[in-house]
C-alpha cells in the first residue's frame, strides 16, 4: 500500500517570502499522479498543483512550483511571494493509476501561517 | 461550470440513528469519491463510484454504504451512528479515470 508523509506539521513564513513544504511517499508503482491540495479555514479542499510521474519537468502554477524527485520519492511544494490568502492546511496526495485503486492517499498535512 | 455540491452542509444526529449525505458532481463528471476527515485519522478514503458501479472501497465497516445514480449524483449512508463517526465528509468528482479530483465543500456530521 502507498503511504504519504509530511514531516512538518506547522510552518510559518513572512508575507512576500518563499516557503517550501516537504512531502515523501512510498510506492512500488512506476506511473502515478501527485497532488498538492490546500484547505483554508472554510474546509473547502482546493487543488494547488498536479504532477504526473512520467513527466520529468516539474509542474508550475503561477507562484506555486514543485520539486519532484522520483528516485528519492520526494515531492516538495514551493510557494513564492507568499500572500495572506495562502494561509491554510496543505495536503500532499498520491493517486495510483491502477483501475479500481485510484483513491487519493493523503499525508497528514502541514499548517502554513503567513505573518504580515 | 458549477462546482461539486454537497448537502446538507451541517448535520447533527444522535447515536444509533442513520444519516444520508448527498453529492452532486461537476456536470459531465462520471466518477465520484468519498473521504472522511477527522483530526485523529486525517483524510481517509471511503469509496469510489464510476458510472453507477462501486470500483473501490476503503477500510470502513459495513455501516458505511453508498450508491451512484444514472445522473452521476451520489449518496452515502451511515447506519447505527457512533460518536466516532463525527467528521467532515468530503465528496470529490472527476471526469474520467485519470483526471484530477475536485472536491465539494463537505458535510460536517456531529454525532451526540
Amino acid at each position: 500500500a502507498q503511504t504519504v508523509t509530511q514531516s512538518q506539521p506547522e510552518m510559518s513564513v513572512q508575507e512576500a517570502e518563499t516557503v517550501t513544504l516537504s512531502c515523501t511517499y512510498d510506492t512500488s508503482e512506476s506511473d502515478y499522479y501527485l497532488f498538492w491540495y490546500k484547505q483554508p479555514p472554510s474546509r473547502q479542499m482546493i487543488l494547488v498543483i498536479r504532477q504526473e510521474a512520467y513527466k520529468q519537468q516539474n509542474a508550475t502554477e503561477n507562484r506555486f512550483s514543485v520539486n519532484f524527485q522520483k528516485a528519492a520519492k520526494s515531492f516538495s511544494l514551493k510557494i513564492s511571494d507568499s500572500q495572506l490568502g495562502d494561509a491554510a492546511m496543505y495536503f500532499c496526495a498520491y493517486r495510483s493509476l491502477v483501475v479500481g485503486a485510484q483513491k487519493l492517499v493523503f499525508g497528514q498535512g502541514t499548517r502554513l501561517t503567513i505573518n504580515p | 461550470k458549477a462546482g461539486v455540491t454537497q448537502t446538507p452542509r451541517y448535520l447533527i444526529k444522535t447515536r444509533g440513528q442513520q444519516v444520508t449525505l448527498s453529492c452532486s458532481p461537476i456536470s459531465g463528471h462520471r466518477s465520484v469519491s468519498w473521504y472522511q476527515q477527522t483530526p485523529g485519522q486525517g483524510l481517509q478514503f471511503l469509496f469510489e463510484y464510476f458510472s453507477e458501479t462501486q470500483r473501490n472501497k476503503g477500510n470502513f465497516p459495513g455501516r458505511f454504504s453508498g450508491r451512484q445514480f444514472s445522473n452521476s449524483r451520489s449518496e452515502m449512508n451511515v447506519s447505527t451512528l457512533e460518536l466516532g463517526d463525527s467528521a467532515l465528509y468530503l465528496c470529490a468528482s472527476s471526469h474520467r479515470d485519470r483526471d484530477t479530483q475536485y472536491f465539494g465543500p463537505g458535510t460536517r456530521l456531529t454525532v451526540l
